[in-house]
């Protein structure tokens, strides 16, 4: 089955404590990208990544890193998270980039930083 | 910088009625997207929009897109109770990012 597959669904952790949120797909996409979800702004592209090695900043990339050294994974890590960093983050990828094609979600992460 | 607006942010309405949500963008896009998100759930991908004058039905949703106005239609038709969602949509670009609305929170009261 086609998908892209975040972990962990949900997670509460503390200021300033690294983590990761892991993001892989199946589909060979070369397009993978990161978004936060926050009531009443919608989606906010974070970062996004046209092919293995080739990452970009998005809308809000402050606080946040990713890495695509294989084409299938694309980890979001937030080195020292604070509390406005608490939100429902998405990963998504699509065949290569805007111009050809939906992209298809995970299932998204529930992030709380206290 | 391309910008999406959607309006309404919030939409109430009967079963049986008709209702348009419309999404403006700021300057040139390449393609429209719409997609659909349940409560608690993922984005699902309902059109793609790649032309001037494109438009795009499935069931009781169409899509329209009008690049020069810079104006994309969602025209609900006889709204039933499943069609309540939260519905987004989102242009791209030749600089190969997303920009999405705010989203539009569909209720359809029975």
């Amino acid at each position: 089955e086609a998908q892209v597959t975040q972990n962990p669904r949900y997670l509460i952790t503390v200021t300033g404590k690294k983590l990761t949120v892991t993001c892989s797909q199946n589909m060979n996409h070369e397009y993978m990208s990161w978004y936060r979800q926050d009531p009443g702004l919608g989606l906010r592209q974070i970062y996004y990544s046209m092919n293995v090695e080739v990452t970009d900043k998005g809308d809000v990339p402050e606080g946040y890193k990713v890495s695509r050294k294989e084409k299938r994974n694309f980890p979001l890590i937030l080195e020292s998270p604070s509390p406005n960093q608490t939100s429902l983050y998405f990963c998504a990828s699509s065949l290569s980039g805007p111009v050809l094609g939906p992209q298809h979600f995970g299932d998204g992460t529930r992030l709380s930083i206290l | 910088e391309l910008k999406v607006e959607q309006n309404p942010l919030f939409l109430s309405m009967q079963e049986g009625k008709n209702y348009t949500i419309y999404c403006n963008y700021s300057t040139t896009s390449d393609r429209l997207y719409w997609y659909r998100q349940d409560p608690g759930k993922s984005l699902e991908s309902l059109f793609v929009l790649l032309s001037n004058g494109a438009v795009k039905q499935e069931g009781r949703l169409m899509a329209s897109l009008d690049t020069k106005a810079r104006l994309s239609t969602l025209h609900i038709t006889a709204a039933v109770h499943d069609l309540s969602a939260t519905y987004f949509c989102a242009a791209g670009n030749t600089g190969n990012q997303f920009y999405f609305g705010t989203g539009t929170s569909l209720t359809v009261i029975p």
